[in-house]
């Protein structure tokens, strides 16, 4: 396995643009999840896919987020007219059937 | 829902000293238990589980934590402490894949 990958690493924005990040899980992990971490803070649930069914959406994710998984591999998540709320590091995570989830890297977006 | 506190934000141990990370969790029925170590700009690396069966779970880098469910704890420990150990610990729990993270205790080793 070569992990769970996600580019970019780094996003910074201009307030109003929209961004786009993406997730590559580990191969053959049928579950993806997306979460926001903030300075400080442990990760907080956004969004969760069984192979490319989105199955859970946290009150987190406003209408300016979408979160896409047409294949049931790879993932993207947009964030469209970003605010500087938004600036945070966005994990992706991926599990098989066992409970524990491997962590991405994280992509931090800067808004300015 | 199910929830983690994780008392001490901050804790500062020296090199070779005890490492003790506090983790007290909320559930209606018992949960999936977890500990996760970050590094800066990196994601989170599973430490150990806690699922069902010996509730001392042994994990990575020395790392172990004892389910405890008249405390409804989960305390991580480790005899002694690294430099390398410095790092942001969370201490989660799962619900039927649902996982709430507590707020993090950054740890600091001193040589």
């Amino acid at each position: 396995d070569t992990g769970v990958s996600q580019n970019p690493r780094h996003k910074i924005t201009k307030r109003g643009q929209n961004v786009t990040f993406r997730c590559d899980p580990i191969s053959e992990h049928n579950r993806l999840y997306w979460y926001r971490q903030t300075l400080g803070q442990g990760p907080e649930f956004l969004t969760y896919f069984q192979n490319e069914a989105q199955l859970e959406k946290s009150r987190l994710l406003s209408d300016r987020f979408s979160a896409e998984r047409p294949k049931g591999s790879f993932s993207t998540l947009e964030i469209q007219r970003t605010e500087q709320g938004d600036s945070a590091m966005y994990l992706c995570a991926s599990s098989r059937l066992t409970v524990e989830q491997y962590f991405g890297p994280g992509t931090r977006l800067t808004v300015t | 829902a199910q929830s983690v506190t994780q008392l001490g934000s901050h804790v500062s141990v020296s090199e070779g000293a005890l490492v003790l990370l506090r983790c007290n969790y909320s559930s209606s029925v018992p949960p999936y238990l977890f500990w996760y170590v970050q590094y800066p700009n990196q994601g989170l690396q599973l430490l150990l589980k806690y699922t069902t069966g010996a509730t001392l779970v042994k994990g990575i880098n020395g790392f172990e934590a004892e389910f405890k469910k008249s405390e409804t704890s989960f305390h991580l420990t480790k005899p002694s402490a690294h430099m390398s150990d410095a790092a942001e610990y969370f201490c989660a729990v799962s619900l039927n894949n649902d996982m709430r993270f507590g707020a993090g205790t950054r740890l600091t080793v001193k040589p």
